[in-house]
């Protein structure tokens, strides 16, 4: 088992480009969940999905959108990074219900 | 909305015992949550506690949960080198059971040898 996988580890962007986060879980979840971490503020939740075909927004969503591709995988797109989304966005699943979420290893996003 | 809040640094000798607080204002989470992340790495949980339970000790780690002060903590025993890692404590800010999580800040934990 993987676990929870995210690509890419690193990326670059300049102000304006757009760009999608992949992340996909191989523990059969039914909940998965994208978060950013930012110095000094913990992880704030962008996006969860409670089961494959519902999304619903977190705590910070605008400038994001996400697919529930199918159980396994959950994507997050940037339409139009701008500086502020520079950040660590870490994917997560759990069984659902308040069960225990699983991380993965984070993507490092630097938008100049 | 619920607010939870972890002092930003702690730093300890090898071999005494570190103390982690976290405090909540609201909080209708079924567990509340320890998670360790290393660094560049993914968090990883740690130990959870029942919301209706006091205590729970788990080898090194006791979490002590005092809800009438809304005031959870997390104790570790002889803490080692391989400790030194960033503690977030997470619970659920209602009682809707969709697993989102709020965290704290995240407390750096430095093990001087």
């Amino acid at each position: 088992n993987a676990g929870v996988t995210q690509t890419p580890k690193f990326q670059v962007l300049k102000t304006g480009q757009s760009m999608t986060l992949q992340c996909a879980q191989d523990m059969n979840h039914n909940s998965m969940y994208w978060y950013r971490q930012d110095p000094g503020m913990g992880l704030r939740l962008i996006y969860y999905s409670a089961s494959e075909g519902t999304t619903d927004k977190g705590e910070v969503p605008n400038g994001y959108n996400v697919s529930r591709l199918n159980k396994r995988e959950f994507s997050l797109r940037l339409e139009s990074a701008a500086p502020s989304q520079t950040s660590v966005y870490f994917c997560a699943s759990s069984p659902g219900g308040g069960e225990t979420q699983y991380f993965g290893p984070g993507t490092r996003l630097l938008v100049l | 909305g619920e607010d939870v809040e972890q002092s930003l640094f702690l730093s300890v000798r090898e071999g005494d015992s570190s103390v982690i607080n976290c405090t909540y204002t609201d909080s209708s989470s079924t567990y509340l949550y320890w998670y360790k992340q290393e660094p560049g790495a993914g968090l990883q949980l740690l130990t959870y506690i029942f919301s209706n339970m006091d205590m729970k000790q788990d080898q090194r780690l006791t979490v002590l949960l005092n809800k009438k002060d809304k005031h959870l903590s997390l104790r570790i025993a002889d803490t080692q080198t391989g400790d030194s890692a960033i503690y977030f404590c997470a619970m659920e800010p209602d009682s809707s059971n969709t697993g989102k999580l709020i965290f704290g800040q995240g407390t750096t934990l430095q093990v001087k040898p």
